[in-house]
């Protein structure tokens, strides 16, 4: 099956920093999510984005899927960006990463 | 929006204990499935479902069974729960029947403690 590689596996920032989580997987992928788990555990739809770049407020992905590998960019982080970002990506199944813990603060 | 609940947030059982999850989902999703989550070892796959009264054994189904009587609703069973049982279980549904391919949406998640 595609093996999924997240970097950095820990990040601590200061609140107004901006970040970038990388994704790397094995294989070509039909599907690639990002995901942020919340403290409560449930998973947070981010972007499901196969190819190219999509932007939400703060946050913006872009997966290159010809060089396997995807990037969430956080911008002026909050203190509520905290928690685990999981990528996942699947040829048949979803795949997930290890997850970045993400520590944002004040 | 994509509405996926499932039944507890948190549930406490006793070895040897048979134990029922419910996942619905509300958007007429085709895909259903049901994850693990363990730290260390991420999200597992344990079954998955494309139809109704179907079923697929994911990459950890031991120890576990499923039902998918309607459309909307995957149980996830536990014939005799044990203490390795414990876990945190994720239901997430799908909209078509395409292969993996298509965008999964997460419930809440439940906490499960086998004693």
């Amino acid at each position: 099956g595609i093996q999924v590689e997240q970097s950095p596996p820990d990040l601590i920032l200061q609140e107004g920093a901006n970040s970038t989580l990388r994704c790397n997987f094995s294989d070509s992928v039909n599907n690639l999510q990002w995901f942020h788990q919340n403290p409560w555990g449930q998973l947070i739809n981010l972007f499901y984005i196969p190819s190219g770049t999509k932007q939400n407020g703060r946050l913006s992905a872009t997966t290159v899927a010809t060089e396997r590998y995807s990037l969430l960019y956080i911008s002026s982080s909050q203190t509520t960006d905290s928690g685990v970002y999981f990528c996942a990506g699947s040829g048949s199944r979803l795949t997930f990463g290890e997850g970045t813990q993400l520590t944002v603060n004040p | 929006d994509v509405k996926v609940t499932q039944s507890s947030r948190y549930l406490v059982k006793r070895t040897g204990e048979k134990v029922f999850l419910e996942c619905v989902q509300d958007m007429d999703h085709e895909n259903m499935f049901w994850y693990r989550q363990d730290p260390g070892l991420g999200l597992r796959l344990i079954y998955f479902s494309y139809d109704v009264k179907m079923k697929e054994k994911g990459d950890i189904p031991e120890g576990y069974s499923v039902s998918r009587e309607k459309k909307e609703r995957f149980s996830l069973i536990l014939e005799s729960a044990s203490t390795n049982q414990t876990s945190m279980y994720l239901c997430a549904s799908s909209l078509l029947r395409t292969s993996g391919a298509d965008e999964q949406f997460f419930g809440p998640g439940t906490r499960l403690t086998v004693l």
